[in-house]
């Protein structure tokens, strides 16, 4: 199955700043997704990244909060801009190579 | 509404015993059934994954069933070991014409005391 390397793994940010986080995966993938874990519960589908066009963002989730870039066919980028201590959360990426979903190590974020 | 619904939602065992975990879900039209393991700070990874025909899958200490005329998977864990102590989640896979879909349990944390 696919390695994907997700930086950074952790971080504490001011409120009002951004955040980037990076997800490289080994093999070329044709979308990726980014999710969001708040504390205590499961993961929910912020944006769906296909190479080449925009984001597909779920119910909830705006594009100016959460850009997402997907230069190419291994690697995508999440900001979560300027955020507020509501925004701390575990972000996890993910990709399905071959139909089995692999996720990242996941960023913790906390914003104080 | 598409759900999966995870019990318990925590559990305590002593290191060497087996457990059960259970999932039930609405998730219509079905594709697939998928239990991960993910532990503290880390993202989820995949234990087993099961289709509509497979009644069962086993990896290592970690066998899974899945019963799709009552939508019901359990995963067992037998003999087991303090490495164990993580959150097991449950998701099943939604057809969609575009793609499929995951369906995201809330999970059942786990606990192995020596």
């Amino acid at each position: 199955s696919a390695v994907i390397s997700q930086k950074p793994s952790r971080d504490i940010c001011q409120r009002g700043t951004s955040l980037t986080i990076q997800c490289q995966v080994d093999s070329q993938v044709t979308m990726m997704f980014w999710y969001r874990q708040q504390p205590g519960q499961s993961l929910t589908l912020i944006a769906t990244a296909n190479q080449g066009s925009e984001a597909t963002y779920e119910s909830g989730f705006v594009i100016d909060k959460f850009p997402i870039s997907r230069p190419n066919l291994t690697f995508s980028t999440l900001t979560v801009s300027n955020m507020s201590p509501e925004d701390s959360s575990i972000y996890l990426c993910s990709a399905s190579p071959g139909g089995g979903y692999t996720f990242g190590s996941g960023t913790r974020l906390t914003v104080v | 509404k598409n759900q999966v619904e995870q019990s318990p939602q925590s559990l305590i065992i002593l290191e060497g015993k087996n457990c059960t975990l259970q999932c039930n879900y609405t998730v219509s039209p079905f594709s697939n059934l998928r239990w991960y393991k993910q532990d503290t700070g880390r993202g989820p990874v995949s234990l087993t994954i099961m289709t509509f025909s497979e009644n069962t899958k086993s990896n290592g200490r970690y066998t899974a069933t899945l019963d799709a005329d009552t939508k019901q998977s359990s995963l067992h864990i037998t003999a087991s070991q303090l490495s164990d102590s993580a959150s097991y989640i449950c998701v099943v896979s939604l057809y969609m014409e575009y793609g499929n879909k995951l369906v995201f349990g809330a999970g059942t944390i786990l606990r192995v005391k020596s």
